[in-house]
């Protein structure tokens, strides 16, 4: 078992559908990160929470340490949002700094 | 302002020989790190450095893995005798001062090919 899962593995929209990547981890961490991954490898920065809520145009971010869990939300999705998202837990300790990676959600909006 | 920069953006080597791959992080980040997505793989943690602290070296697959940041600026990812499991594409990222939880910002990577 990953320490860091999402589901789900691969999601197809259609555009202006609300949608939602969900991420649970097994391992204690201090923060999680979401990115963003578009066709062509770069990756961007989205989001790096330790708890509650955070928001950014369309995309919602939230976090429930207790339960260990974290959902990714895009209001109005647009096929400009089509990427693979990544979350990304932030490790404690003599790992402090580095992030232990979910497999990624494949997210396809089509218009 | 700059990004990360990575150098070269693609490498194709032959099994057996070395390699070396170059991250310039942004200016005034002290955190860099090295992580490696390997194809249909998800991203896999590598190297930390932090500062002038012993860099965190716990990800590196094997004793031909090895990495250096000189003058707390920019980090060179050696691969000595490469196989063909090391093709990957090879991410820096780096970090501003303050908290680890401060958001790591990516460099376009190295698409490291091995024949």
């Amino acid at each position: 078992k990953n320490e860091v899962e999402q589901s789900p593995q691969n999601l197809t929209a259609q555009e202006g559908e609300f949608i939602t990547i969900n991420c649970s981890y097994s391992v204690g961490i201090s923060a999680l990160h979401w990115l963003q991954q578009h066709p062509g490898g770069g990756i961007v920065s989205l989001f790096m929470l330790s708890s509650g809520k955070k928001k950014h145009g369309r995309l919602i971010a939230t976090i429930n340490i207790q339960e260990k869990h974290s959902s990714l939300h895009i209001t109005a999705s647009h096929p400009r949002d089509s990427a693979v998202y990544i979350c990304a837990g932030l490790g404690h300790g003599g790992s402090q700094g580095n992030l232990i990676f979910g497999k990624g959600t494949k997210l396809s909006v089509k218009p | 302002g700059a990004g990360v920069s990575q150098s070269p953006s693609n490498k194709v080597t032959e099994k057996g020989k070395d390699v070396e791959l170059r991250c310039d992080p942004i200016s005034g980040h002290t955190a860099l790190y090295w992580y490696r997505q390997s194809l249909g793989q998800g991203l896999e943690f590598l190297i930390y450095f932090q500062g002038n602290s012993a860099p965190d070296k716990s990800g590196l697959p094997s004793d031909r893995f090895s990495a250096e940041r000189t003058g707390g600026s920019v980090s060179t990812l050696t691969i000595q005798r490469t196989q063909q499991e090391d093709s990957a594409v090879y991410l820096c990222a780096s970090r501003p001062p303050g908290q680890p939880y401060n958001e790591q910002f990516f460099g376009p990577g190295t698409r490291l090919t091995v024949l």
